[in-house]
């Protein structure tokens, strides 16, 4: 399996720029995930989506942010436009449920730098 | 309010010792809870997930356990090895109303040193 593929792995962009990431989930998951880690705040889900609809986005940060899903094989996260802040690395994930018995498998993240 | 503590915040040890994590909670109610370990510029890959009614999960040197009483879960390292260096994240989850909800911990950084 190839597991979840996510690009590009790093980006560094300027300040007002939009920056788009991407995701590819791992075939026959219903569950995807983004997530935001740095090293103040450590691990935030920011949304989850079950079978390309979205489910709960209470931790999208604000409006510059936005996550589509338009197929079962593909998911973006996008922020317009972008702020020094929100350097972080970004994780996409999925599995087949979200409860006990299925595990989350992450991919290897977007490394993003807004200057 | 939910939170999910980690200790120590970092932790050095010798290869081949034995290690152990903790990760106190205050998420109520509680579905289950995954530990997972995460290296240097890679994605978090999980150990063990545990619902309250599980005591204790295992996975090769890897041992967690749960105490939904007390709040309180450890993940405990036997014979430690080189590339056990890594943070050890904790995650707490609910579902609430349908909607599942997870707070991370902080997670702990350890080095294993040869």
């Amino acid at each position: 399996d190839a597991g979840v593929i996510q690009s590009p792995r790093h980006e560094v962009t300027e300040m007002g720029q939009e920056v788009t990431l991407r995701c590819k989930p791992i075939s026959g998951h219903d569950y995807l995930f983004w997530y935001r880690q740095t090293m103040m705040r450590g691990l935030e889900l920011l949304i989850y989506f079950n079978n390309n609809v979205p489910i709960d986005d209470s931790g999208m940060p604000e409006d510059r942010f936005s996550a589509k899903m338009p197929n079962a094989s593909f998911s973006t996260l996008k922020i317009q436009p972008s702020e020094p802040r929100d350097s972080a690395v970004y994780f996409c994930a999925s599995s087949l449920g979200p409860g006990w018995g299925n595990t989350i498998y992450f991919g290897e993240g977007s490394w993003l730098t807004v200057v | 309010k939910n939170q999910v503590e980690q200790s120590p915040q970092s932790l050095i040890i010798l290869e081949g010792k034995n290690c152990t994590l903790q990760c106190n909670y205050t998420v109520s109610p509680f579905s289950n809870l995954r530990w997972y370990k995460q290296d240097t510029g890679r994605g978090p890959v999980s150990l063990t997930i545990m619902t309250f009614s599980e005591n204790t999960k295992s996975n090769g040197r890897y041992t967690a356990t749960l105490d939904a009483d007390t709040k309180q879960s450890s993940l405990h390292i036997t014979a430690s090895q080189l590339s056990d260096s890594a943070s050890y994240i904790c995650v707490v989850s609910w579902d609430l109303s349908g909607t599942y909800k997870y707070i991370f911990g902080t997670g702990t950084r350890l080095k294993v040193l040869a």
